[in-house]
């Protein structure tokens, strides 16, 4: 059964302390990973797709990596309006649909 | 603004009515999506359109919900006798191809509250 589990649940830091999310799956017919940040209320805000395991993206204090089995998400020196949930899914193909496949996210908190 | 558009934002119902919701995607994105969202989780998928085609369901979306996108544009998802077990964020996306994967972009949601 496809899966995607994201750690840790919730996350606080303080300004300027970087730090790391996780995301593992087990999928079969992986045609990409994909990074969403979700504010409260707001519908997910698409920022990376990884295609294949070495693969690195970066925007702004966001670098996100892929390896076979998992994705991390490295934050570095965050700012407070960094602070929202970053969503991790992976899309498979089934039939001609390529849904994605989210976990449940980690809820990130910087305080100034 | 070229994004998803959904409408409404928020809808509050009593359980047992229906209620209809519309997704506008990105002009040139030929594929469409609906999922579900509840407090905590992540989005939940529901249905899939390609042009005005449904090519798939969830076994989420029981017979209470349709979904149709008529001219291949916009989409509504109906719910029928809603319960409050209904309640949720459901989003639209919408997807163009890049390399071997679908870019999937969403909607703001609309939030539903059954009493």
């Amino acid at each position: 059964e496809d899966q995607v589990t994201q750690s840790p649940e919730a996350l606080r830091l303080q300004e300027g302390e970087s730090s790391s999310l996780n995301c593992s799956y087990t999928v079969s017919g992986l045609r990409g990973l994909f990074w969403y940040r979700q504010d409260p209320g707001k519908g997910p805000e698409f920022l990376f797709t990884l295609y294949s395991a070495g693969e690195e993206k970066e925007k702004e204090r966001l670098k996100a990596t892929l390896t076979k089995k998992e994705s991390f998400l490295h934050i570095t020196a965050p700012k407070p309006e960094d602070s929202a949930t970053y969503l991790c899914a992976v899309q498979v193909r089934r039939d001609s649909s390529y849904k994605l496949i989210f976990g449940s996210g980690t809820r990130l908190l910087v305080r100034p | 603004d070229t994004g998803v558009s959904q409408d409404p934002r928020h809808k509050i119902t009593k359980r047992g009515q229906n209620v209809t919701f519309r997704c506008d995607p990105i002009s040139e994105h030929n594929r469409l999506y609906w999922y579900r969202q509840t407090l905590g989780q992540g989005p939940e998928f529901l249905t899939y359109f390609q042009n005005e085609a449904q090519l798939e369901k969830s076994r989420l979306l029981s017979d209470r919900f349709s979904a149709e996108r008529p001219k291949g544009s916009f989409s509504t998802l109906e719910i029928q006798r809603t319960e409050q077990g209904d309640s949720a964020m459901y989003l639209c996306a919408s997807s163009s191809r890049q390399g071997s994967s679908y870019e999937q972009y969403f909607g703001p949601g609309t939030r539903l509250t059954v009493t």
